[in-house]
């Protein structure tokens, strides 16, 4: 098993630039989520899906969009990149389709909005 | 609502000395504390957790005791080992299911 596999590892967007970080897991877990990381503040949950066609926001959402039209793949999009998203994501997935269980993260994406 | 605070790193050991990172929490009713560790390079492993009070997660040397009466899960290891450079994330779980973390307490240990 990969686990949950994030590309890209690094990114640099200019400013109104749109991207999409690709998130995949192989391990049939339903739930899989979108968290960013900034210093000094933890992480925090962008968006979630708790299965395929499902998703809802988390705590930050403004500025990203989200899909999950299979269960493997639970992509990022940013529409008009802002220097405020400079910051580390990291995509997790969880077994079921509750985040009561364990979350298996990936590796991270660290992304550079100039 | 609910939170985590941790100690502010980096933390800085020799190899084989005594580790504590404090974690304390706010939070209604009863959490569920967590422990995650970062690898230079790698996602976010889950290291120990706890789900009650009283209840002591371990897991390769480290501890953790779920103290509600001082709203505290330190981490604690014995003995340090350079492999164990990291950055460890406290976290809690409460009545929403969703996890709120710590700020990340790097550790260097030097041998």
């Amino acid at each position: 098993n990969a686990g949950v596999t994030q590309t890209p590892k690094f990114q640099v967007l200019k400013t109104g630039q749109s991207m999409t970080l690709q998130c995949a897991q192989d391990m049939n877990h339903e739930y899989m989520s979108w968290y960013r990381q900034d210093p000094g503040m933890g992480l925090r949950l962008i968006h979630y899906s708790v299965g395929a066609g499902i998703t809802d926001q988390g705590e930050v959402p403004n500025g990203y969009n989200v899909s999950r039209s299979t269960t493997e793949d639970f992509p990022l999009r940013l529409l008009s990149a802002a220097p405020s998203q400079t910051s580390v994501y990291f995509c997790a997935s969880a077994g079921g389709a509750s985040r009561k269980n364990e979350q298996y993260f990936g590796p991270g994406t660290r992304l550079t909005v100039t | 609502g609910n939170s985590v605070t941790q100690m502010e790193g980096p933390v800085t050991l020799s190899e084989e000395a005594f580790l504590t990172i404090n974690c304390t929490y706010t939070a209604t009713g009863y959490p569920s504390l967590f422990w995650y560790v970062q690898y230079p390079g790698e996602g976010l492993q889950l290291l120990l957790k706890a789900t009650k009070a009283d209840d002591k997660g371990s897991n390769k040397g480290f501890e953790a005791t779920y103290r509600k009466e001082t709203t505290s899960f330190h981490l604690e290891k014995g003995s340090v080992q350079v492999s164990d450079s990291a950055v460890y994330f406290c976290a809690l779980r409460g009545n929403t299911d969703k996890l709120i973390f710590g700020t990340g307490t790097r550790l260097q240990v030097f041998p």
